[in-house]
């Protein structure tokens, strides 16, 4: 167990609907990264926010929006669904901002099928 | 910009036989290197890193992993596998962006 809570465990939905995944970071970590794990294009990075704030984008669509709220919980907003965005959705999480050797502690996801 | 590539995207191997996964990087600056392990329906969990120092990283359930600048190379190895390392291993680099840049993954299988 990481100690990196995510949900709902699955979610299934249709083309065009808009879906929130939640992530809890380790206790007293501060920065939150996003994830996407499909089968075309592997794992890739979307976002990342500190301690409230974004500092950092990947391959994030504009379809996609995050936030981390003050309890520095994340939520990852996909909107306008499509059937390629069906994929494991993972959040992990780190105490420092930068990263260096600094460990990921990864959750164990959030699997999205768009139907 | 970092990258890595995981050279086998599956790697089969009978139980108590060495198990070599490899994983070659690609980084303008001293990189710091990671090995992650998947078991089905979980995330991901890591298994080692490498920052600086010592070229030969010990990790958990006896796999090592040994940094060669020379060959811009990071491969995993374990001595005997065991039908509970069956999973998908991915390689790692830190991205400019403080992200993770994984490889494609190498999934093990172990037979008996």
């Amino acid at each position: 167990d990481s100690g990196v809570t995510q949900t709902p465990k699955h979610l299934i939905t249709a083309t065009g609907q808009r879906v929130t995944l939640r992530c809890s970071p380790r206790s007293g970590d501060l920065s939150v990264y996003w994830y996407q794990q499909s089968l075309d294009q592997g794992l890739q990075f979307l976002i990342q926010y500190y301690n409230g704030e974004e500092r950092a984008k990947g391959n994030i669509l504009e379809r996609f929006s995050a936030q981390q709220f003050p309890d520095l919980h994340s939520e990852l907003n996909l909107s306008s669904l499509e059937l390629g965005d069906s994929a494991l959705y993972f959040c992990a999480s780190s105490s420092r901002l930068a990263g260096g050797p600094e460990t990921q502690y990864f959750g164990p996801g959030t699997r999205l099928l768009v139907l | 910009a970092q990258s890595v590539t995981q050279l086998g995207s599956h790697v089969s191997v009978s139980e108590g036989a060495l198990v070599l996964l490899r994983c070659n990087y690609s980084s303008s600056v001293p990189p710091y290197l990671f090995w992650y392990v998947q078991y089905p329906n979980q995330g991901l969990q890591l298994l080692l890193k490498y920052t600086t120092g010592a070229t030969l990283v010990k990790g958990i359930n006896g796999f090592e992993a040994e940094f060669k600048k020379s060959e811009t190379s990071f491969h995993l190895t374990k001595p005997s596998a065991h039908m509970s390392d069956a999973a998908e291993y991915f390689c790692a680099v830190r991205g400019n962006n403080n992200d993770m840049r994984f490889g494609a993954g190498t999934r093990l299988t172990v037979k008996p």
